[in-house]
């Protein structure tokens, strides 16, 4: 058990739908970062927040947004969704920003858009 | 950004062999990490490099990093069932871009 926790573990939706994905990071860690992995695109760096501020930002579409909130969990929104944003959407939080301490990974939000 | 290009794509051994995975980037980094993702989960830390290092040791694992030619090495001895999986190496200061990593499959 990393001590990141994702939810929902998996979630179906309609085309055009919104939907939310929240993380909990580990006890002290206050950088959270989302990953978007599909099959034929990798681990794709989404966005990363540090202590609530957003610190980097990566392939992130316009439609997705996400926060950081003050007691440190964070929402990853997806909106007007598409069969193409199908994927495992996951979280990961570290001590510190960036490269320079490992990240500890959930288990993942499996969304399906239908 | 900085991103890390893991060689060979896929790799399967015999139990109980050495199994090496390369990683190659692109400009300066001053930390670089390995991974391992076990199918449909989330990813595990192995091992943090720091630039200045050449080596690195955990375990069976093995790390080196040649900073003159941009690459890392992963080397798993003594490979079991259990380290059937998918590698990665990471780098990045601000954020943490990981390569499309290599999978591994341990022969019985």
């Amino acid at each position: 058990d990393s001590g990141v926790t994702q939810t929902p573990k998996h979630l179906i939706t309609a085309t055009g739908q919104r939907v939310t994905l929240r993380c909990s990071p580990r006890s002290g860690d206050l950088s959270v970062y989302w990953y978007q992995q599909s099959l034929d695109q990798g681990l794709q760096f989404l966005i990363q927040y540090y202590n609530g501020e957003e610190r980097a930002k990566g392939n992130i579409l316009e439609r997705f947004s996400a926060q950081q909130f003050p007691d440190l969990h964070s929402e990853l929104n997806l909106s007007s969704l598409e069969l193409g944003d199908s994927a495992l959407y996951f979280c990961a939080s570290s001590v510190e920003a960036g490269g320079y301490t490992e990240a500890f990974f959930g288990q993942g939000t499996r969304l399906t858009v239908v | 950004s900085q991103q890390g290009e893991e060689d060979p794509q896929a790799l399967s051994i015999q139990e109980g062999e050495n199994a090496t995975m390369n990683c190659s980037y692109k400009t300066s980094i001053n930390n670089l990490q390995w991974y391992r993702q076990n199918s449909g989960r989330g990813l595990v830390h192995l091992i943090l490099i720091r630039s200045n290092e050449r080596e690195k040791h955990s375990g069976r694992l093995r790390v080196t990093l040649d900073t003159s030619k941009k690459s890392s090495s992963l080397l798993i001895t003594a490979s079991r069932a259990a380290d059937t999986a998918s590698y990665f190496c990471a780098t990045g200061d601000d954020k943490i871009i990981f390569g499309k990593g290599t999978r591994l499959h341990i022969l019985p």
